[in-house]
């Protein structure tokens, strides 16, 4: 049992370049979101996907998609990177239980040169 | 709208307690939760409390609710080195999403 696992973990673009960061969870939970975290700013969701098949803007979203490819797998891409897309991205998953817990992945650190 | 403010960094002694607080703004919300994240990791969620509950205690931890003023308190009892990360809190809100605050670096020395 994996968990919420998350590629790459780290990753160097140029502006302008594209690429998809890839979140799969074994958990078999419904909702899966992404997340960004900045210094002092804790973490703003980017898109969430209540379950297969549908996906949702979530604080910060411009610049990013989103494809929820099925129940395990929600992957964000970055069509053309900007220096102000460097960040951390989470991955998480949630419980359909009372609670909410949210469970998260390692983490992919981007930079954008 | 929605938010959660937590103050940025405390330091303690490692065998001291630490108490970590947080205000947040949206009165209905159900559940606040506490996470961790250690160095290079991802959130691991420590506790969460209900919002019809005034406390709730985990070995070590002690969580504190006040509804009226809207401030959430983590308590670490007997702080060890291990203890040493960022602490998130986070509201569940009434749009079906986690709101978290800017996390709360935790520095314990020996």
């Amino acid at each position: 049992n994996a968990g919420v696992t998350q590629t790459p973990k780290f990753q160097v673009l140029k502006t302008g370049q594209s690429m998809t960061l890839q979140c799969a969870q074994d958990m078999n939970h419904n909702s899966m979101y992404w997340y960004r975290q900045d210094p002092g700013m804790g973490l703003r969701l980017i898109y969430y996907s209540a379950s297969e098949g549908t996906t949702d803007k979530g604080e910060v979203p411009n610049g990013y998609n989103v494809s929820r490819l099925n129940k395990r797998e929600f992957s964000l891409r970055l069509e053309s990177a900007a220096p102000s897309q460097t960040s951390v991205y989470f991955c998480a998953s949630m419980t359909g239980g009372a609670s909410n817990e949210q469970f998260f992945g390692p983490g992919t650190r981007l930079t954008v040169l | 709208g929605e938010d959660v403010e937590q103050s940025l960094f405390l330091s303690v002694r490692e065998g001291d307690s630490s108490v970590i607080n947080c205000t947040y703004t949206d009165s209905s919300s159900t559940y606040l939760y506490w996470y961790k994240q250690e160095p290079g990791a991802g959130l691991q969620l420590l506790t969460y409390i209900f919002s019809n509950m005034d406390m709730k205690q985990d070995q070590r931890l002690t969580v504190l609710l006040n509804k009226k003023d809207k401030h959430l308190s983590l308590r670490i009892a007997d702080t060890q080195t291990g203890d040493s990360a960022i602490y998130f809190c986070a509201e569940w809100s009434n749009t079906g999403k986690l709101i978290f605050g800017q996390g709360t670096t935790l520095q314990v020395k020996p």
